[in-house]
């Protein structure tokens, strides 16, 4: 049971480029969420998911979008990076029924120059 | 608009004391949840409380829930180096957008 994985550990993009941030889980999760941690602060919600095909905005969704085709996977893509996306970002998940308690990947560093 | 506050946003204190952290948050809320955050990894869970006066314990750490005054407290007793790290407190009113604290740095000393 691996629980949930990020990729890549640690990116450096350029202005302008794009990339996907993978993240996956195993634990047959309905809920993921993506969200950034910058330095002294805590983490603030990008978007979120409740299931497959559904998909929806949180705290800070400019500049990303996502898409759910499976369970397992919730990627989040940045459309043309800029240096305000230099970030920590986190993946978490959780069942939508029970306690909520959600799950984190090991997170993603990502430098945008 | 839900906000969250912590504080205090540092703590430094002995080993063998005991001390609280606050967390306030802006709105009625269904669930608190606390996490605690090692430097450069990743958050662990430490307590859902999903109650008004759930209270619940794992070893030194003690967490608690008044939904009426909207606070929810994270106690620590008799600290140990171990507990260094930064706790966040986190909540959500039931639509899955959690909204987070901006943590609180704690240092034990020996």
């Amino acid at each position: 049971n691996a629980g949930v994985t990020q990729t890549p550990k640690f990116q450096v993009l350029k202005t302008g480029q794009s990339m996907t941030l993978q993240c996956a889980q195993d634990m047959n999760h309905e809920y993921m969420s993506w969200y950034r941690q910058d330095p002294g602060m805590g983490l603030r919600l990008i978007h979120y998911s409740v299931g497959a095909g559904i998909t929806d905005q949180g705290e800070v969704p400019n500049g990303y979008n996502v898409s759910r085709s499976t369970t397992e996977d919730f990627p989040l893509r940045l459309l043309s990076a800029a240096p305000s996306q230099t970030s920590v970002y986190f993946c978490a998940s959780s069942y939508v029924s029970g306690d909520y308690e959600q799950y984190f990947g090991p997170g993603t560093r990502l430098t945008v120059t | 608009e839900l906000k969250v506050e912590q504080n205090p946003l540092f703590l430094s204190m002995q080993e063998g004391k005991n001390y609280t952290i606050y967390c306030n948050y802006s709105t009625t809320s269904d669930r608190l949840y606390w996490y605690r955050q090692d430097p450069g990894k990743s958050l662990e869970s430490l307590f859902v409380l999903l109650s008004n006066g759930a209270v619940k314990q794992e070893g030194r750490l003690m967490a608690s829930l008044d939904t009426k005054a909207r606070l929810s407290t994270l106690h620590i007793t008799a600290a140990v180096h171990d507990l260094s790290a930064t706790y966040f407190c986190a909540v959500d009113r039931g639509t899955y957008k959690y909204i987070f604290g901006t943590g609180t740095r704690l240092k034990v000393l020996a």
